[in-house]
């Protein structure tokens, strides 16, 4: 089974401060994603990354950046946190291998971060 | 661009009634279509899914026909469980980006025992 991991489950920051969150994936897949859900607007993309140092900006990347210097971990960075970036953040994870399958995407389990 | 519509929640149901979750898409070309299910306190797991026009994806008692005429995907099962108190994501790929997918904004299913 395909594991997507993400180091925190809840955090607590304050406002200003850089926060950074770690999405580890062990299913050898070229694709990873930064989402945020937040009530009634489903899930937004952030950023994607499609290859150890390749990122793109996803819908709404401002106020983010990311990082991926080895293929199994992308980690999302808040380089200076503020109470709009309150929300559920979801880490995925898809293969780029050619074929219907690879457009499935597998799930961490979710950080919830509260900025005061 | 590539959007999913889904009806707007919350919905709650008794067990053993029948649960149908309307999902409607707009996209260019033939996106592969998906539901997901978040249960409480967790992410998304993929629930099912469709890739071309006229499949049947089932898994777990749910099942969603893709339906290129009326551009839609809708959910359903035919008796539901307290286990299946979940919100329910339909999302589509994006034909731009064929790994990207686009998201709708979730419907909260309550069922009651």
């Amino acid at each position: 089974d395909v594991k997507v991991t993400q180091s925190s489950r809840y955090l607590v920051k304050r406002t200003g401060e850089k926060v950074f969150l770690e999405c580890v994936q062990d299913m050898d897949h070229e694709n990873m994603f930064w989402y945020r859900q937040d009530p009634g607007l489903g899930l937004r993309l952030i950023y994607f990354s499609y290859d150890v140092k390749m990122k793109e900006k996803g819908d709404i990347p401002e106020g983010y950046s990311v990082s991926r210097e080895k293929k199994e971990r992308f980690s999302l960075i808040l380089e200076s946190a503020s109470t709009n970036q309150t929300s559920m953040y979801l880490c995925a994870s898809s293969s780029f291998s050619p074929g219907q399958g690879r457009k499935t995407q597998y799930f961490g389990p979710g950080t919830r971060l509260l900025v005061l | 661009g590539d959007s999913v519509t889904q009806m707007e929640g919350p919905v709650t149901l008794s067990e053993e009634a029948f649960l149908t979750i309307n999902c409607t898409y707009t996209a260019t070309g033939y996106p592969s279509l998906f539901w997901y299910v978040q249960y409480p306190g967790e992410g998304l797991q993929l629930l099912l899914k469709a890739t071309k026009a006229d499949d049947k994806g089932s898994n777990k008692g749910f099942e969603a026909t893709y339906r290129k005429e009326t551009t839609s995907f809708h959910l359903e099962k035919g008796s539901v469980q307290v286990s299946d108190s979940a919100v329910y994501f339909c999302a589509l790929s994006v034909s731009s980006n064929d790994y990207k997918l686009s998201f709708g904004a979730g419907t909260t299913v309550t069922v009651r025992a």
